[in-house]
């Protein structure tokens, strides 16, 4: 167990809908770091946050956001979405830098 | 072309042997080396992490990192069919606020 805990693990909703994934870091960790992976991408950065503030961006669509609240957990919203935003979301926190981070289990969407 | 190239494989080895998986990449400014197993259904794990050029040993894993070629390797020693996961390879050029990662390359160690 990575200590880095995201729910739902499974969540399956209609095309143009809007979800909510919610990521806890592990305990002290001030940076959260959001991935998407797709069998044809690979693990993509999306965002990263540092204690509240959001500290870099990757491939994040703008029907994407996202939040790190004061007592560090981190949401990712998507909205209006599309059967090509099915995959695994992964969420990563780390103490500071990307290269001490651990991930967690992933949450599956499926859109249909 | 991608940063980080890593071949898919399916790569399968009988139980024992020594198994090598490889990636290439084009930015110079890389710095920081990671490997990562995943399971499936799984998050990925840190495995190995290294820094600039050289070797790592870590059991009966061995990193190489060789940045004139932008080459790096994973050497895993003595398989177990408890190896049989993705291998992920991940790289960071120092700025600290992200990965770039290989697509993964899946390995099969069949007893």
């Amino acid at each position: 167990d990575s200590g880095v805990t995201q729910t739902p693990k499974h969540l399956i909703t209609a095309t143009g809908q809007r979800v909510t994934l919610r990521c806890s870091p592990r305990s002290g960790d001030l940076s959260v770091y959001w991935y998407q992976q797709s069998l044809d991408q690979g693990l993509q950065f999306l965002i990263q946050y540092y204690n509240g503030e959001e500290r870099a961006k990757g491939n994040i669509l703008e029907r994407f956001s996202a939040q790190q609240f004061p007592d560090l957990h981190s949401e990712l919203n998507l909205s209006s979405l599309e059967l090509g935003d099915s995959a695994l979301y992964f969420c990563a926190s780390s103490p500071d830098r990307a290269t001490e981070a651990f991930f967690g289990q992933g949450t599956r969407l499926t859109v249909v | 072309q991608k940063e980080v190239e890593q071949d898919p494989g399916p790569l399968s080895v009988p139980e024992g042997a020594i198994v090598s998986l490889n990636c290439t990449y084009s930015n110079s400014a890389f710095q920081y080396f990671m490997w990562y197993r995943q399971y499936s259904r799984k998050g990925p794990e840190l495995l190995m992490y290294t820094y600039s050029s050289g070797n790592k040993e870590d059991g009966r894993f061995t990193a190489q990192v060789d940045k004139s070629s932008k080459y790096i390797s994973l050497f895993i020693r003595d398989s177990q069919p408890s190896d049989s996961a993705t291998y992920l390879c991940a790289m960071d050029p120092n700025s600290g606020y992200a990965l770039n990662f290989g697509k993964g390359t899946s390995l099969l160690v069949t007893p």
